[in-house]
């Protein structure tokens, strides 16, 4: 089955700066990547995603970017505030009635 | 609309013991999840329905149960709680499969003693 690894673990900013958080995957045939932000003690909830027709997609200050040949994926936030801390999980689905498989979850610490 | 709604929030139970999580979404959607979060380990699909009618095992399906009651409304059984199984529980809807958005309940979270 697929194999999500996520880096890093935590993550700390300060205002203002950039974070980047990395996922790969195993499986080839995921077309469909998208990421939740959860903050405490709520459900994940979808902020981006992308599909494997696509290198890259923005959305105001966060961005996902695709690399199929190399499996991996990634998610970019820019100016960082500090209502962006939470956790983050990036997730890959094959399509069709397959099932998302999640990272392991990266913790967002932005500092005022 | 109230998205996604579960309960109970809290469930405190003794090893042995049954309960039954409920799960109702109001979005018309085909397919329903539960899924079990443990610290460092993300979110783990432990049954899935991905239309009313069908139901399929996830990645960690032991000790569970699942009923797709109707449309709306999607439960988890456990038959025999053990400490193991103290986690919490989420459930989600989407559309028709993964490849759409899935949208989250609060979640509930589960002791077992």
């Amino acid at each position: 089955g697929e194999n999500v690894e996520q880096h890093p673990s935590t993550l700390s900013v300060q205002e203002g700066d950039s974070a980047v958080i990395k996922c790969t995957y195993s499986d080839s045939a995921s077309n469909y990547f998208p990421w939740y932000k959860q903050e405490l003690g709520k459900g994940p909830q979808l902020i981006i995603d992308i599909r494997s027709n696509v290198g890259e997609k923005k959305d105001q200050r966060i961005a996902v970017t695709l690399n199929k040949t190399a499996k991996h994926f990634s998610l970019h936030i820019t100016e960082t505030q500090p209502e962006d801390s939470a956790v983050y999980f990036c997730a890959a689905a094959g399509g069709g009635y397959s099932t998302l498989t999640f990272g392991k979850g990266t913790m967002l610490l932005v500092s005022p | 609309n109230a998205g996604v709604t579960q309960t109970p929030k809290f469930q405190v139970l003794k090893t042995g013991q049954s309960m039954t999580l409920q799960c109702a979404q109001d979005m018309n959607h085909n397919s329903m999840y539960w899924y079990r979060q443990d610290p460092g380990m993300g979110l783990r699909l432990i049954y899935y329905s991905a239309s009313e009618g069908t139901t399929d095992k996830g990645e960690v399906p032991n000790g569970y149960n699942v009923s797709r009651l109707n449309k709306r409304e999607f439960s988890l059984r456990l038959e025999s709680a053990a400490p193991s199984q103290t986690s919490v529980y989420f459930c989600a809807s989407s559309k028709d499969g993964s490849s759409y958005e899935q949208y989250f309940g609060p979640g509930t979270r589960l002791t077992v003693t």
